[in-house]
């Protein structure tokens, strides 16, 4: 099926680090979600966007719906250990045949530095 | 209960058996939502319901593949004659009502092996 080009594929973070991770897609979406999946466990909401140009925070991490309704970013500030996971976006479009469906990224997988 | 609860956790099965996998949604929530998962992939839709109709069956991978939701609660996903290409983990989430600012929450999924 139809994904989202999520980058990076995967990256090390250093305790106190900045993390910056983005998707983009060659269609419009209505809505962007970024969640946060961690071993044996399903994804975690982590910040919804509706709406063009919207940025939202959620303590550390800031995410943003890009203004060509395309793409997305989350940042995180002042990484720490529990930041380590997997984090996908998900897009979904308010018409089409795909409409209401989530569509997912393939992950960045955050690990810390060794 | 609190969250999306999915069972078994994990699931050890021979080719060519029947599997039944079992979401149980949030309490009130009336749209309930299938994905798979595959090693280092992200979520792929398979189908969703709105009460206990499925309107958008469309990412189911066969006819192998079939889900049901009986009293607008749980709903429960069959896979026939599995294959060994069934391995993955498959999630299921629900939202309150299907609508785009609506989130949906997973439960922890069901961990599938075809040996």
């Amino acid at each position: 099926g139809q994904q989202l080009n999520q980058s990076p594929q995967s990256m090390f973070i250093q305790e106190g680090e900045d993390v910056s991770m983005n998707c983009t897609s060659s269609s419009i979406f209505n809505t962007w979600l970024w969640y946060k999946q961690d071993p044996g466990e399903g994804p975690v909401l982590l910040i919804a966007l509706y709406k063009a140009g919207e940025l939202t925070s959620n303590g550390r991490l800031t995410a943003q719906f890009g203004i060509t309704r395309k793409d997305s970013f989350l940042n995180i500030s002042a990484s720490i250990p529990s930041d380590v996971g997997i984090y996908f976006c998900a897009g979904q479009r308010k018409y089409g045949g795909s409409q209401g469906n989530l569509i997912f990224g393939k992950g960045t997988k955050l690990s810390v530095k060794p | 209960g609190a969250g999306v609860s999915q069972s078994p956790s994990n699931k050890v099965t021979e080719k060519g058996k029947d599997v039944e996998l079992r979401c149980d949604p949030i309490s009130g929530h009336t749209a309930l939502y299938w994905y798979r998962q595959s090693l280092g992939q992200g979520l792929e839709f398979l189908i969703y319901f709105q009460g206990n109709s499925a309107p958008d069956k469309s990412g189911l991978p066969s006819d192998r593949f079939s889900a049901e939701r009986t009293g607008g609660s749980v709903s429960t996903l069959t896979i026939q004659r599995t294959q060994q290409e069934d391995s993955a983990v498959y999630l299921c989430a629900s939202s309150l009502v299907r609508g785009m600012n609506q989130p949906q929450h997973f439960g922890d999924g069901t961990r599938l092996s075809i040996l």
